[in-house]
């Protein structure tokens, strides 16, 4: 099983649609959590940490379940330029400095 | 001002030539990373820099060789390298590389390297 496992996608969705990705992590130690986008031939750019209270940011909403060992990623009212890969990122208790990155999500959202 | 930068943009080398990647930050960050991604996959670590001293080697080969020469600076010098080498190259950085994990990482451009 890998260490951090996200929907296999792609993910094609009308424009105003809303859309929703998950991320599962093995190690229940995990410290800290992020969700980045990266348009592609760039670099992945940072879209929110993720806390356990759940963050909010304009139409991006991100939720940590620690009991469950997920993280999610809620986009509403999806735009064109939304479209890109999503990458959930963990960081362990241990091995400082090595982040683990999930696979990627690809979202397509279409006119 | 979240910028972290990469020169060149787009290399070209032969298996027998010489070359190196460069990466800066001015942002005050003491953790920096060398990545390698290929197309469809994520990013790989590659070696990450704590206050200008390497303190994750992730089994790279000899043919990659990191520097770090101040806190700013980070770069990847690469010879002999082959073909399967071909891929992005991407610097980041973060504040600082907690004890119980990482601090948020901010990712440079990349440098797109063919090897020919």
């Amino acid at each position: 099983r890998k260490e951090v496992e996200q929907d296999p996608g792609p993910f094609n969705v009308p424009e105003g649609a809303t859309v929703a990705f998950n991320c599962t992590y093995s190690n229940s130690a995990s410290q800290s959590f992020f969700w980045y986008r990266q348009d592609c031939r760039k670099e992945p750019k940072l879209l929110m940490s993720v806390y356990s209270s759940g963050n909010e940011d304009g139409r991006f909403t991100a939720q940590l379940n620690r009991a469950s060992q997920y993280i999610s990623l809620l986009i509403r009212d999806s735009k064109l330029s939304d479209s890109a890969t999503y990458l959930c990122v963990v960081n362990p208790n241990t091995n400082a400095g090595k982040s683990t990155f999930g696979d990627g999500t690809t979202l397509t959202v279409k006119p | 001002d979240t910028e972290v930068t990469q020169t060149p943009k787009h290399l070209v080398m032969g298996m027998t030539n010489k070359k190196s990647l460069k990466c800066e930050q001015h942002m005050g960050h003491r953790a920096m990373y060398w990545y390698k991604q290929k197309a469809k996959k994520p990013p790989e670590l590659m070696f990450v820099y704590s206050y200008e001293k390497l303190s994750i080697n992730e089994s790279v080969p000899s043919r990659f060789s990191p520097e770090c020469p101040n806190s700013s600076l980070l770069n990847l010098h690469l010879h002999a390298l082959q073909p399967e080498d071909s891929a992005l190259y991407l610097c980041a950085s973060s504040p600082t590389v907690l004890a119980g994990g990482t601090d948020t990482q901010y990712f440079g451009p990349g440098t797109r390297l063919t090897v020919l």
